[in-house]
């Protein structure tokens, strides 16, 4: 099992909440990754950090923001919650070698917006 | 359109019955072919990592094929279990930058029953 967190599992909100999912991983990987997965629906990339300072915006247009002060953590917030924004999010790490490193992901974290 | 296509969708078997995942592709440049298995309410975890000089990699009861010529590859399972139960997801990724972005497949749920 890789050694990468998220919190929290679940999570239930009312719209126009603010949120921060939580993720954190300790292999010292400097790559990192949040993911959208819906079901039945293949993974969406909406952010990624190649290391502590660098963050881009993914695959897939997302009102999120992310930060990675820190080697280890990367949390994703959502300014304003929207019954859009219901889906698992999924973080995820790679290792320093190369692109054929594998991704470690963490469990997701269930949102659900009302 | 760089592409993934899995199939079946999802598929059925009885425990201790072999079966094998389809992966079609059409993401060029390749650089290699990923298989992650995701249990229910987890994150994916990662089977194989083939490269383009690869044609066959075991990972113990699974063995991954890959013809990067025609652009398919197999997830054989043998001897199922019921743990196998999960979805089974291909992932390619291209050489089109060093992080090297990977398309996902919508992955097939594999159901083993007792």
């Amino acid at each position: 099992e890789a050694d990468i967190y998220q919190t929290p599992r679940y999570l239930v909100i009312g719209t126009g909440k603010k949120i921060t999912l939580e993720c954190s991983q300790t292999m010292g990987h400097d790559k990192m990754y949040w993911y959208q997965q819906d079901p039945g629906m293949e993974l969406h990339l909406i952010h990624y950090s190649y290391g502590v300072n660098s963050t881009e915006k993914g695959d897939l247009s997302s009102e999120s923001t992310v930060s990675r002060i820190r080697t280890e953590h990367f949390p994703l917030t959502l300014e304003s919650a929207r019954p859009s924004h219901t889906s698992q999010y999924l973080c995820a790490s790679s290792g320093n070698r190369d692109s054929h490193s594998p991704l470690h992901f963490g469990n997701g974290t269930r949102l659900t917006v009302t | 359109k760089n592409q993934v296509e899995q199939s079946p969708q999802s598929l059925i078997i009885l425990e201790g019955k072999n079966c094998t995942l389809q992966c079609n592709y059409t993401v060029s440049p390749f650089s290699n072919l990923r298989w992650y298995k995701q249990d229910t309410g987890r994150g994916p975890v990662s089977l194989t990592i083939m490269t383009f000089s690869e044609n066959t990699k075991s990972n113990g009861r699974y063995t991954a094929t890959l013809d990067a010529d025609t652009k398919q590859s197999s997830l054989h399972i043998t001897a199922s279990q019921l743990s196998d139960s999960a979805s089974y997801i291909c992932v390619v990724s291209d050489r089109g930058s060093t992080l090297g972005r990977l398309y996902f497949g919508r992955g097939t749920q594999l159901t083993v029953w007792p």
